[in-house]
């Protein structure tokens, strides 16, 4: 009921070609669904986020979109730069008062942007 | 803004030994999470600690225990080290309450706890 199922665990993309990174979770309780980037040695960062009353939600050239019904979120880097070659995870929590917000995460997925 | 910090940077420890983590939250910043980013087994939450109190725990055993402090900094503590506890350890910080601002957490940039 906890899980995030994340995938691919790693990708490959070309400089300005799309990055699609996929997830899934179990616990309709979940309310709040971030990203994180995270580089080699540092902690990760928090990218974008949605909640589940929104479809899409665009910052930049980084998209979610969130499908409640089919309990699924995905990212979407357009227009891909050698800068985002990261780790990317996504996350889910619930509300403070279920849980305190603790982050329940996928497993992350390496992406490598090639010039 | 000073962001989350975390000491030490590394950490050596041998098999049996106890390893003490710290984490400093942001400023205003009131709840404080660890987590443990083990290779191969992703970013696992460990404890929550919100106005000095343990509120939450992972599953992990009781051998990680942890406090806060009157000034929002937390201790981690891995007691009778095992050499699977060989992990990036996260401390994360956010404001406490509900809606976008309490839901958002930050990261420091960890403590590289290597047990031989």
């Amino acid at each position: 009921q906890q899980q995030v199922k994340q995938s691919p665990q790693s990708l490959i993309v070309q400089k300005g070609g799309i990055s699609i990174i996929n997830c899934a979770y179990e616990n309709t309780a979940f309310d709040y669904f971030p990203w994180y980037q995270q580089f080699p040695g540092k902690g990760p960062a928090l990218l974008i986020a949605i909640r589940p009353d929104v479809s899409e939600k665009k910052e930049g050239r980084f998209t979610i979109s969130f499908n409640k019904s089919a309990k699924q979120f995905s990212l979407h880097i357009m227009d891909s730069q050698p800068g985002d070659s990261a780790t990317y995870f996504c996350a889910a929590s619930m509300s403070y008062e279920a849980a305190g917000n603790k982050l329940t995460f996928g497993g992350g997925t390496r992406v490598l942007v090639k010039p | 803004e000073a962001g989350v910090t975390q000491s030490p940077t590394h950490l050596i420890k041998t098999r049996g030994q106890q390893a003490t983590l710290r984490c400093s939250p942001i400023s205003g910043h009131t709840s404080v999470y660890w987590y443990q980013q083990a290779l191969g087994l992703g970013l696992q939450f460990l404890l929550w600690y919100d106005e000095g109190e343990e509120r939450n725990r992972g599953n992990f055993p009781p051998r990680f225990s942890g406090r806060q402090f009157p000034n929002y900094s937390s201790e981690l503590n891995v007691n009778a080290l095992e050499l699977e506890d060989s992990a990036l350890y996260l401390c994360a910080s956010n404001l406490e309450g509900t809606g976008w601002i309490a839901d958002t957490q930050y990261f420091g940039p960890g403590t590289r706890l290597t047990v031989l």
